[in-house]
């Protein structure tokens, strides 16, 4: 079956854009969740979606967003784009919201901030 | 902040030697999993354990918990260069998110 499809992989703006990536998760997954992932800071939680809800929510700022589609498809948006929010973003999904399942992975969105 | 933290930060060792890193967190958790991330990839789930379970293997890995120590062990036996990775362990509570030490980095030499 299909893994978990991050889009897009590669991503270059500049400082004050906005920014937005998508996910799909794997079929019958409905939980999706981001993370950021920096050397410095190693892996952030973001936020976490299940059945177009938003469930959790990191120690990050609102111009950090997201939301989840019927078909469990989630975007993040990241507007007024700071220098320090190049990092690799990545998207996890599960079946439900306990994550004792364990997680699958995409492969990442790599955001550039010029 | 950090729930989990690896030790060591990096680890070099030759092919067919064992790799062993460790995590330790702070709270009472649910499950302890351990993931893998190839150089700017996304992670692999490798192996879950409980809170009630002691040890758990799969493969070559092999994972303790001491849940009185809060820490955690992964062992690799008969490493191989393709184990060359870096090496997360990530906790949870129950309906809370994965939280993710900062990894060990694992170089395997041939």
């Amino acid at each position: 079956k299909a893994g978990v499809t991050q889009t897009p992989r590669y991503l270059i703006k500049t400082r004050g854009q906005q920014v937005t990536l998508s996910c799909s998760p794997i079929s019958g997954h409905r939980s999706v969740s981001w993370y950021q992932q920096t050397p410095g800071q190693g892996l952030q939680f973001l936020f976490e979606y299940f059945s177009e809800t938003q469930r959790n929510k990191g120690n990050f700022p609102g111009r950090f967003s997201g939301r989840q589609f019927s078909n469990s498809r989630s975007e993040m948006n990241v507007s007024t784009l700071e220098l320090g929010d190049s990092a690799l973003y990545l998207c996890a999904s599960s079946i439900n919201r306990d994550p004792g399942g364990g997680y699958t992975f995409g492969s990442g969105t790599r955001l550039t901030v010029v | 902040s950090q729930q989990g933290e690896e030790d060591p930060q990096a680890l070099s060792i030759q092919e067919g030697e064992n790799a062993t890193m460790n995590c330790s967190y702070k709270t009472s958790i649910n499950n302890l999993q351990w993931y893998r991330q190839n150089s700017g990839r996304g992670l692999v789930h490798l192996i879950l354990i409980r809170s009630n379970e002691r040890e758990k293997h799969s493969g070559r890995l092999r994972v303790t918990l001491d849940t009185s120590k809060k820490s955690s062990s992964l062992l690799i036996t008969a490493s191989r260069a393709a184990d060359t990775a870096s090496y997360f362990c990530a906790t949870d509570r129950g309906n809370t998110p994965l939280v993710f030490g900062k990894g060990t980095r694992l170089s395997v030499i041939a």
